[in-house]
């Protein structure tokens, strides 16, 4: 299998703050990583497409500038949500893909980052 | 615009098979029909994927239909610790995965 680690795995901040969460892939590169995150009792939301070396692509409706994306070397992806507000308050997951086979890749997911904002 | 059909939810007792079906009948010819599992308040787990040949591995089977516009996993004997929330997905190569609501599947004592 693959391993995607995730830190912090939960974490509580005030209202304004900034909170960042990293997301690395242990035993595999990763050039692409992907970030979604999860309101209770829905489903799995992705908000942006993490490239190494290059800018996010955000998916329609997730502001930018609020969730700062970078993605500093092949193992690694930050995500961080500036400004935080109690609507923020999330679980946030991060994946990233590794090819099992010929043209498919396979992802795997990060234990996920359980964020609070008071 | 989620391609996959899936029950809202289903129970099974354990020890016993958990069939979880999955329409499909939308999927173009190099899409795959991968599997997800997600427990409670842990991230997706990947169980199985397969193109059109049937697949089985230490966690499931996945049984394709001839014509690919369906599919069923199959846990041989489920524990209590296969309550979870299980996602069917189409995909094709590396693209970007779209969660539908899934099957939330219970196993009970």
């Amino acid at each position: 299998g693959a391993v995607v680690s995730q830190h912090p795995s939960w974490v509580i901040c005030k209202s304004g703050t900034s909170v960042k969460i990293e997301c690395r892939s242990l035993d595999f590169q990763a050039t692409t990583m992907f970030w979604y995150r999860q309101f209770p009792k829905q489903s799995l939301m992705l908000m942006a497409t993490s490239n190494e070396g290059s800018k996010a692509t955000y998916e329609q409706g997730v502001e930018k500038d609020k969730f700062l994306i970078n993605h500093a070397s092949l193992t690694l992806s930050t995500l961080t949500v500036t400004s935080a507000h109690p609507e923020d308050s999330s679980f946030y997951i991060c994946s990233a893909p590794k090819r099992l086979a010929v043209s498919t890749d396979t992802q795997y997911f990060g234990p996920g980052t359980r964020l609070t904002v008071l | 615009d989620a391609k996959t059909t899936q029950p809202t939810s289903m129970d099974c007792a354990e020890g016993r098979a958990a069939n979880l079906p999955c329409n499909h009948s939308t999927i173009s010819g190099n899409e795959y029909v991968y599997w997800y599992r997600q427990i409670h308040s842990q991230g997706p787990q990947y169980i199985i994927h397969g193109l059109k040949n049937n697949e089985t591995n230490e966690m499931a089977s996945l049984i394709i239909t001839e014509d690919r516009k369906s599919s069923t996993l199959i846990l041989p004997h489920a524990t209590l610790r296969d309550t979870a929330v299980y996602y069917c997905i189409v995909i094709q190569g590396a693209q970007k995965l779209v969660f539908g609501q899934g099957t939330r599947l219970t196993i009970n004592p």
